[in-house]
């Protein structure tokens, strides 16, 4: 069975910073290509970033409104995968998932970390 | 960027009736490869969202086959055919085609 945990989530003040964690199991986290997307408080789905496999390249892209303040990484020794983010504005606040929506096996959502960026 | 609309932003239906969501992408979403990239997800309240749909029109494993997706190009449209309660959530279309991946606003299924 597929599961993605993400943990990690806190209250941050503005400027600040912080790293959420996803544990993947149930398929091969070496092959996939994994995505962060977010959700604030009674919005819709926002995109975030999403990094490729090691074979493809671990190569990363990232939406306008995160780019340059936040980082996807993985290490696939620990089937686990991580967003440093740094500088957090109060628009960050939001409901933060990772989730399998390109490639294979697609689809899948972890349950969500929430970050309140407040001061 | 591609832009995904959605319509209508919310939609009641009678249990047993049809239903219809519309998607608008503003490119198309025919892949060279010949896969369309378009998915659609359910997100319950107080969950996270679950895939319904993939690549237009594959419904993903254990989702009920009252559920379809169809369309192509930048047309796309996800039916129910006999509407039940559980079906109540914020519907969404995505694109995959490119990056930045972007979604539709969500359209909000009540029951009658």
């Amino acid at each position: 069975e597929v599961q993605l945990v993400e943990s990690g989530g806190d209250l941050v003040k503005p400027g600040g910073s912080l790293r959420l964690s996803c544990a993947a199991s149930g398929f091969t986290f070496i092959n996939a290509w994994m995505s962060w997307v977010r959700q604030a408080p009674g919005k819709g789905l926002e995109w975030i970033g999403r990094i490729k496999s090691k074979t493809d390249g671990e190569t990363t892209d990232y939406a306008a409104p995160v780019k340059g303040r936040f980082t996807i990484s993985r290490d696939d020794s620990k089937n686990t995968l991580y967003l440093q983010m740094n500088s957090l504005k109060i628009e960050d606040t939001a409901v933060y998932y990772c989730s399998t929506i390109l490639g294979l096996p697609r689809g899948y959502w972890g349950q969500g970390t929430l970050v309140t960026v407040s001061s | 960027d591609i832009v995904m609309t959605q319509s209508p932003l919310s939609l009641t239906v009678t249990p047993g009736e049809p239903a219809s969501i519309s998607c608008r992408s503003s490119q198309n979403l025919l892949h060279s490869n010949g896969y369309k990239y378009l998915d659609w997800y359910l997100q319950k309240p107080g969950q996270s969202p679950q895939i319904l749909i993939s690549l237009g029109s594959n419904r993903a494993s254990g989702v009920p086959d009252r559920f379809s997706g169809s369309g192509s190009g930048t047309d796309f449209t996800l039916k129910i055919s006999r509407v039940e309660a559980e079906d109540v959530g914020i519907y969404y279309c995505m694109q995959a085609l490119q990056t930045p991946i972007t979604f539709g606003q969500g359209t909000r299924l009540e029951i009658k």
